[in-house]
């Protein structure tokens, strides 16, 4: 499982409040993802990090905001939760082909969220 | 836009049959083509890859075959069993690129 852990795993909220989900990695690993999964849709990225301060956005990334202060942790924030926001997130990582190979992403167990 | 499309969204296959889920690309910079499988309630995990310098990558009872020229990539899974049913996912991405290109899913359901 790469060392990548999730929390909440389950989390109920209300529309218009913040919600702040976390992903923790143990391996040191440069870069780490958010995406959701929605049933049609498949899994959608949202922002992903490159580094310590370092973050771009993803297809869906409106209504989400990242923070990634220290390496092993990754946040994504919904600023102001819509019930649009309903969806399981999947934090992953990217662990490095060897001898120039491809690489492999590595996903978490997921958050399950519902915006009531 | 979808980079790459899946199909179909859901199978229905009998226990010992094959299951057949096909992915089709446009950019044609694409050059590693991983498949993930997905249980209930975890994460995708890496199932099997290819590279587009071979036309067909078996492990065990999961086989890709890829077709090039078409920019289609299928996975085939022989004498499927109930525990394969899952979800699974085609993907695609470019040497040097750190962003996976995911298909929508294809739910599979094995019955016994």
């Amino acid at each position: 499982d790469a060392g990548i852990t999730q929390s909440p795993r389950h989390k109920v909220t209300e529309t218009g409040t913040p919600v702040t989900l976390r992903c923790h990695q143990t391996e040191n690993h440069r870069y780490m993802y958010w995406y959701r999964q929605d049933p049609g849709h498949g899994l959608r990225l949202i922002h992903y990090s490159y580094g310590v301060k370092d973050t771009d956005k993803g297809e869906v990334s409106d209504g989400y905001s990242v923070s990634r202060s220290k390496t092993e942790d990754f946040l994504l924030t919904l600023e102001s939760a819509t019930s649009s926001q309903t969806s399981v997130y999947f934090c992953a990582i990217w662990e490095p082909g060897t001898s120039g190979g491809p690489g492999t992403q590595y996903f978490g167990p997921g958050t399950r969220l519902l915006v009531l | 836009q979808q980079q790459v499309k899946q199909s179909p969204q859901s199978l229905i296959v009998q226990k010992g049959g094959i299951s057949i889920i096909n992915c089709a690309y446009e950019n044609t910079a694409f050059d590693y083509f991983p498949w993930y499988q997905q249980f209930p309630g975890k994460g995708p995990a890496l199932l099997i890859a290819i590279r587009p310098d071979v036309s067909e990558k078996k492990e065990g009872r999961f086989t890709i075959s890829f077709n090039k020229s078409a920019k289609q990539f299928s996975l085939h899974i022989m004498d499927s069993q109930p525990g394969d049913s899952a979800t699974y996912f085609c993907a695609a991405i470019q040497t040097g690129a750190n962003n996976l290109f995911f298909g929508t899913g294809t739910r599979l359901t094995v019955i016994p």
